[in-house]
């Protein structure tokens, strides 16, 4: 099994639509989560941490569910400009916590 | 103002040579990083530096030694380039060691024929 999961998409919606996300991860010692956004040939970018209780950041909603192992990130009211591939990052625990990328899913708005 | 950048940004060389790549940070962060990404997309991290101090030490090839003369620099210096080398090094920062948010470079494309 992966140590992060994300469906590799690609995911093409509508401008205006909204779309969700999810990853799943192995290690249930990881203490931090991210989604990253990255674009063609670009370097990755922190789009936002995660928190257990959930967080939104404009347009953007992420959750955790540790429980369950799960964490989602939804995106209202897709722009173009939201086209990118989205990483799932999770902080793999242990001594160091070295973060753990997904493969990403793609995201492709239309016009 | 670059907050984390790397030279070169492409880099195309014959098997067998010797090359190095730079990476700086002018964020004040305490730890640096080394990621490659293939081209399948896999973002992996090969290397960490805690104030000057190896931390993450991943399954690499000792073709690939690192070097971080301060916290602000982490070079990466590569023997014997194969083709399976070809990849995108990307640089990344943080503050603390543990799991917290990271800052990338721009990626450096190396290319290996």
């Amino acid at each position: 099994r992966k140590e992060v999961e994300q469906d590799p998409g690609p995911f093409n919606v509508p401008e205006g639509a909204t779309v969700a996300f999810n990853c799943t991860y192995s290690n249930s010692a990881s203490q931090s989560f991210f989604w990253y956004r990255q674009d063609c040939r670009k370097e990755p970018k922190l789009l936002m941490s995660v928190y257990s209780s959930g967080n939104e950041d404009g347009r953007f909603t992420a959750q955790l569910n540790r429980a369950s192992q799960y964490i989602s990130l939804l995106i209202r009211d897709s722009k173009l400009s939201d086209s990118a591939t989205y990483l799932c990052v999770v902080g793999g625990g242990g001594a160091t916590n070295k973060l753990i990328f997904g493969t990403g899913t793609l995201l492709a708005v239309q016009p | 103002d670059t907050a984390v950048s790397q030279t070169p940004k492409y880099l195309v060389t014959q098997m067998g040579n010797d090359k190095s790549i730079k990476c700086e940070q002018n964020l004040g962060h305490d730890t640096m990083y080394w990621y490659k990404q293939d081209s399948k997309k896999f973002l992996k991290i090969m290397f960490s530096y805690n104030n000057k101090e190896l931390i993450i030490n991943e399954t690499v090839p000792n073709r690939f030694s690192p070097k971080s003369p301060d916290k602000a620099h982490l070079n990466l210096h590569i023997n014997s380039l194969e083709l399976g080398d070809s990849a995108v090094y990307f640089c990344a920062s943080s503050f603390g060691a543990q799991g917290y948010e990271q800052y990338f470079g721009p990626g450096t494309r190396l290319t290996v024929t």
